[in-house]
């Protein structure tokens, strides 16, 4: 049983194309993530989604448009591609403590590997 | 955020105990000591928590001193499937049931035969 999975694995597509990536969580998670790990494997959050509102949205394009349709799905839009946005795209769920807790534990996919030519 | 600093590289042999150990003299009253593993092409796993003093599962162990300015996490006898890299995370309490992940660079820390 797949805990968070991603669909596509892999993504290759050319300039100025607009693209989506899929995200689910059978884990009952109240809070899910995108995070972004470039060529240098550094890991940044993206955005975060708790019960379908976004939470964070850290610095990025607006051609990146999250979406959460139900507390169990995020996906990731993004528009317009450019070469830097070549990337290994990670999504992840946390369940929510409640006030007071640290959602430390936080469950990611495989990743989508999104190669932009 | 504290800033985390920890070796880029350590190697080891099957069967040794490894210790990597992270720096975060800023850590601070409401953060916790969060250590998770990364496999090539895998997303980043859990291993283990801890606010202070020591804390075992059944992967590591994660020992953190009275100033808890650094932490050390420990991995027993350590086998060819433990090559991945290591990273050392503090993460903030906070009032939400969220926390935002900051990632730094992470041990690579390669297994030998």
């Amino acid at each position: 049983d797949t805990a968070v999975s991603q669909t596509p694995k892999y993504l290759v597509t050319q300039m100025g194309n607009d693209k989506s990536i899929k995200c689910e969580q059978n884990l009952g998670h109240d809070t899910m993530y995108w995070y972004k790990q470039d060529s240098k494997k550094f890991l940044k959050i993206m955005f975060s989604y708790n019960n379908k509102e976004l939470i964070i949205n850290e610095t990025v394009p607006n051609r990146f448009s999250p979406k959460s349709p139900d507390k169990a799905h995020l996906n990731l839009h993004i528009n317009s591609l450019e070469l830097g946005d070549s990337a290994v795209y990670f999504c992840a769920s946390s369940q929510d403590r409640g006030s007071g807790k640290s959602s430390y534990e936080q469950y990611f996919g495989p990743g989508t590997r999104l190669t932009v030519t | 955020l504290a800033k985390t600093t920890q070796p880029i590289s350590m190697d080891s042999y099957e069967g040794q105990e490894v210790n990597i150990t992270c720096s975060h003299n800023n850590i601070a009253t409401n953060d916790y000591i969060t250590w998770y593993q990364q496999f090539p092409s895998q997303g980043p796993r859990f291993i283990i928590q801890g606010y202070k003093t020591k804390v075992t599962n059944e992967v590591a162990s994660l020992f953190i001193p009275a100033d808890r300015k650094s932490s050390t996490l420990s991995l027993p006898r350590v086998s060819l499937s433990d090559t991945a890299v290591y990273y050392c995370l503090v993460v903030p309490k906070g009032n939400s049931g969220y926390s935002t992940l900051t990632f730094g660079k992470g041990t690579m820390l390669l297994v030998s035969p």
